[in-house]
């Protein structure tokens, strides 16, 4: 596709469920990035993949986190046991190149509401 | 660890009228700024970026930002706003290639 896609763009959940969001990064981009923006706050790192490395997980806010990119490709972001304060918007990034943080394109994100 | 302020929630402004929206950071380093946008029903978009040089940067539509070290700052500036810029602009400051820290953005609401 031309850009980077997420699903769902809408997910209501009910606490203590697990959820799984999706991330399509643009064809070619080496780079992906996890992050979630609260009601009224800045958009929050997860996690970030490039290539091959190790990815970067340092944002991860507890162990009910989890993000994998299979084929260097699609990510999923896993939220275990969801609380009511993982309710946010979560957005993926991508970016061409070694060079982290050169050019982020973002998705549309998921809105995860926990009830 | 570092943060970025933008003190300016909410702008309002008629078009024509310039526009300054203020992004400070707390690091002492070496620091790179981005400013990105979002128009409304559109993605996060990259609007320009300093990594060094010049400490007046351009960007896309028209935009601007300068750099000055002894104050913090990465202010956004555009002498003559439309009502095609309405949209929220976030700060973010990338400190030791970690992950971007983003401000809690600046809606902008431009009038016809």
């Amino acid at each position: 596709g031309a850009g980077v896609s997420q699903s769902p763009s809408n997910k209501v959940t009910e606490k203590g469920k697990d959820v799984e969001l999706r991330c399509d990064p643009i064809s070619g981009h080496t780079a992906l990035y996890w992050y979630r923006q609260s009601l009224g706050q800045g958009l929050e790192f997860l996690i970030y993949f490039q290539g091959n490395s190790a990815p970067d997980k340092s944002g991860l806010p507890s162990d009910r986190f989890s993000a994998e990119r299979t084929g260097g490709s699609v990510s999923t972001l896993t939220i275990q046991r969801t609380q009511q304060e993982d309710s946010a918007v979560y957005l993926c990034a991508s970016s061409l190149g070694d060079r982290r943080n050169e050019k982020l394109f973002f998705g549309s994100g998921t809105q995860l509401s926990v009830l | 660890a570092q943060s970025v302020s933008q003190h300016n929630h909410h702008v309002i402004l008629s078009e024509a009228a310039s526009l300054e929206l203020g992004c400070n950071y707390s690091y002492g380093g070496t620091v790179n700024l981005f400013w990105y946008v979002q128009y409304p029903g559109q993605h996060l978009q990259l609007l320009l970026k300093y990594f060094s040089g010049d400490p007046l940067v351009k960007g896309i539509k028209g935009f601007e930002a300068e750099f000055i070290k002894s104050k913090f700052s990465f202010n956004l500036r555009k002498p003559s706003v439309q009502w095609s810029d309405t949209a929220e602009y976030f700060c973010a400051v990338e400190t030791g290639r970690r992950a971007l820290t983003f401000g809690s953005g600046t809606r902008l609401q431009v009038q016809p």
